[in-house]
């Protein structure tokens, strides 16, 4: 069973550029839920996407964008890069239905906003 | 709204001390809570978890017991090892509705021989 996957692993930004983050979720699982970690934080909600909708969002503006496909991976977008959005991004799945609490990290992806 | 606070770190132990990790959380109703564990450079791994009151989760030698009196789920180990070096973070799931996670800040481990 192949577990969550993120790509890339790093980026380098310049601020004002649009990012992408890419995330597969674990096989079987319909719902993805990405996480802004700050040097040194814990991670914070951005927002969670169930079976290609959004289902939840954090305190995070709305140059932070997502979608979710059909077969349930994810991308994360930003636009408009801060410095302060430097960070660990961390994608997250779990099964739905009746197992819905337990959520399964990704490594994340590493961006460095300059 | 939600909130987790836990114990600052570091925390340096010498191999084989007991461990405790201090959380506790603000929240209505009966939320669900978690320990998750980072490892350097790496994503976050779930260590244990409970979802009702006086639920005990453990996991490798770790455990946390869910206090509704004090609001706490503090995390201990009897023994602990070099491996067991990592960020270890507190979360809860609260009731309203969704699948959120709200973290505390972490603590560092540091084991030591």
């Amino acid at each position: 069973e192949t577990g969550v996957t993120q790509s890339p692993t790093h980026l380098i930004k310049t601020r004002g550029q649009q990012v992408t983050l890419r995330c597969s979720s674990q096989s079987g699982h319909n719902t993805v839920s990405w996480y802004q970690q700050a040097l040194g934080q814990g991670p914070q909600f951005i927002f969670q996407y169930y079976r290609e909708e959004e289902n939840g969002r954090g305190n995070f503006p709305p140059r932070f964008s997502g979608l979710q496909f059909p077969n349930y991976s994810s991308e994360l977008n930003v636009n408009a890069l801060e410095l302060d959005d430097s960070a660990l991004y961390l994608c997250a799945s779990s099964p739905g239905g009746g197992d819905q609490e337990t959520q399964y990290f990704g490594p994340g992806t590493r961006l460095l906003v300059l | 709204g939600d909130s987790v606070t836990q114990m600052e770190g570091p925390v340096t132990l010498s191999e084989e001390a007991f461990l405790t990790i201090n959380c506790t959380y603000t929240a209505t109703g009966y939320p669900s809570l978690f320990w998750y564990v980072q490892y350097p450079g790496e994503g976050l791994q779930l260590l244990l978890k409970a979802t009702k009151a006086d639920d005990k989760g453990s996991n490798k030698g770790f455990e946390a017991t869910y206090r509704k009196e004090t609001t706490s789920f503090h995390l201990e180990k009897g023994s602990v090892q070099v491996s067991d070096s990592a960020v270890y973070f507190c979360a809860l799931r609260g009731t309203g509705g969704g699948n959120k996670l709200t973290f505390g800040t972490g603590t560092q481990l540091k084991v030591e021989l």
